[in-house]
C-alpha cells in the first residue's frame, strides 16, 4: 500500500488544455516535492513546498500544498507536448531525521499536439 | 559532467551471482540513497546513507547490501541476484540547499536477472 496515493494513473489530453495531478494521504509530511521524470532518465525536482496552504507557481505549473500537509496538486495550464510525463509526489514525514522520501506511484502524462 | 553518475547503465546477470552497482557524486552532499523502481511501485528506497561508513535500510532491503567508503561514492551490491531484483535502481542524494529539499537523482541502472 502507497503511503502516497496519486490520481489519476494515467492522463492524455491535447495541447492546450489544462490539468491537475493529485496527491494524498492520511499521513503529515514536513515537505512535500513534485518530481517529473521522462524515459531513461531519473526524475528531476520540480518544487518543492513546505508550509500548509502555500502555493508555488513555475510559469504554467502551479502547486498547491494542503493546509493540513497532507496532500498536494499539481495543475498544468495550457499544456504543452514538452510537459509529457511521468510526475511523481514525494513526501518526508515529520519523523524522519534522515531526508528519506515516500514516493507516489506517479501519474504518466502525455500531451499530443 | 553529470553531478551524479550511475554504473553500469545497463546489466543482464544470471540468477545467483553477486552483481555491484556505483554510484558516484561530485556535489559534495552528505545524504545518499537507494531506490528501486517498479511499474505500479513507484519508488521503493532500498537502503540510505548519513555519512561515510553510516547506512541503514530502507523499506525493501532484503537481499541487498551498501557500502561507502567515501563521500563520493555508494555502493549497491545484490548478494545473490534474483529476478524479483529485475528493475530500475536509482540513486539520489540530498544535502544542498537543504536535507528535506529535494533530491537529486542519477540517470538509473537497469537489470534485469535471467
Amino acid at each position: 500500500t502507497q503511503l502516497l496515493e496519486q490520481s489519476p494513473q494515467f492522463l492524455s489530453i491535447q495541447e492546450g488544455e489544462n490539468l491537475t495531478v493529485y496527491c494524498n494521504s492520511s499521513s503529515v509530511f514536513s515537505s512535500l516535492q513534485w518530481y517529473r521524470q521522462e524515459p531513461g532518465e531519473g526524475p528531476v525536482l520540480l518544487v518543492t513546498v513546505v508550509t500548509g496552504g502555500e502555493v508555488k507557481k513555475l510559469k504554467r505549473l502551479t502547486f498547491q500544498f494542503g493546509d493540513a500537509r497532507k496532500d498536494s496538486s499539481l495543475h498544468i495550464t495550457a499544456a504543452q507536448p514538452g510537459d509529457t510525463g511521468l510526475y511523481l509526489c514525494a513526501g518526508a514525514q515529520t519523523t524522519d531525521s534522515w531526508g528519506k522520501l515516500q514516493f507516489g506511484a506517479g501519474t504518466q502524462v502525455v500531451v499530443t499536439p | 559532467d553529470a553531478g551524479i553518475t550511475q554504473s553500469p547503465r545497463h546489466k543482464v546477470t544470471e540468477t545467483g551471482t553477486p552483481v555491484t552497482l556505483r554510484c558516484h557524486q561530485t556535489e559534495n552532499h552528505r545524504y545518499m540513497y537507494w531506490y528501486r523502481q517498479d511499474p505500479g511501485h513507484g519508488l521503493r528506497l532500498i537502503h540510505y546513507s548519513y555519512g561515510v561508513k553510516d547506512t541503514d535500510k530502507g523499506e525493501v532491503s532484503d537481499g541487498y547490501s551498501v557500502s561507502r567508503s567515501k563521500t563520493e561514492d555508494f555502493l549497491l551490491t545484490l548478494e545473490s541476484a534474483t529476478s524479483s531484483q529485475t528493475s530500475v535502481y536509482f540513486c539520489a542524494t540530498a544535502g544542498g540547499t537543504g536535507l528535506f529539499y529535494g533530491y537529486t537523482f542519477g540517470s538509473g541502472t537497469r537489470l534485469t536477472v535471467v
